[in-house]
């Protein structure tokens, strides 16, 4: 039971590039999300999806695109990295709402 | 912006001494959770309050919901160095649903030894 896997741990990326971040998790969860951290400024909730199939956005969704084609995986992608993305990725899950969330081990990039 | 305001934002304890953190929203929540993150880690659920004026206890730590249920707080009692990183507390918003968990900016502690 691996839990919530991200690939990768580590980024560069030049500005106008595009990419995307692989999450994985192998309980069940119906609830994935992906968030953002930045000094000074917590968790920022990217997107969100309550199953295969269903996405929302969240606080900061702009320059970020999700897909969830299956219940196990929900990739991030850049779709033209600027410098302002340059952040720890966090994605995250949960069996339901109201439940606690499973973080994965996060992704460093850095956009230049 | 951020409906969940914690503080303080840093606080440095010399060991042994105690530590609270203080997380207000701006809405009545019907659950808050609290994490720790460790320096270079990701965040690590503690615990999650649902009642109004709950109290929660793990070992040294001791965790409140204010009974309007828009406040809450985390104390540790006489600190130590494994206690050091940032604690969150996380509350759900979304116009009636329950699935966006948004966080604080967190309480970063340090422990001097």
């Amino acid at each position: 039971n691996a839990g919530v896997t991200q690939t990768p741990k580590f980024q560069v990326l030049k500005t106008g590039q595009s990419m995307t971040l692989q999450c994985a998790q192998d309980m069940n969860h119906e609830y994935m999300s992906w968030y953002r951290q930045d000094p000074g400024m917590g968790l920022r909730l990217i997107h969100y999806s309550v199953g295969a199939g269903i996405t929302d956005q969240g606080e900061v969704p702009n320059g970020y695109n999700v897909s969830r084609s299956t219940t196990e995986d929900f990739p991030l992608r850049l779709l033209s990295a600027a410098p302002s993305q340059t952040s720890v990725y966090f994605c995250a899950s949960r069996l339901k709402a109201d439940e606690k969330l499973f973080f994965g081990s996060g992704t460093q990039l850095s956009v230049l | 912006g951020q409906q969940v305001m914690q503080i303080p934002q840093y606080q440095h304890v010399q060991e042994g001494e105690d530590f609270t953190t203080y997380c207000n929203s701006s809405t009545t929540l019907s659950n808050i959770q609290w994490y720790k993150q460790r320096p270079g880690g990701h965040p690590v659920f503690l615990i999650q309050l649902v009642k109004s004026g709950e109290v929660k206890k793990q070992k040294r730590l001791t965790f409140q919901f204010g009974e309007a249920k828009k406040n809450s707080s985390l104390h540790i009692t006489a600190t130590q160095t494994t206690d050091v990183g940032t604690y969150f507390c996380a509350g759900p918003y979304g116009g009636g649903s329950n699935y966006k968990l948004t966080f604080g900016k967190g309480t970063l502690l340090t422990v001097n030894p």
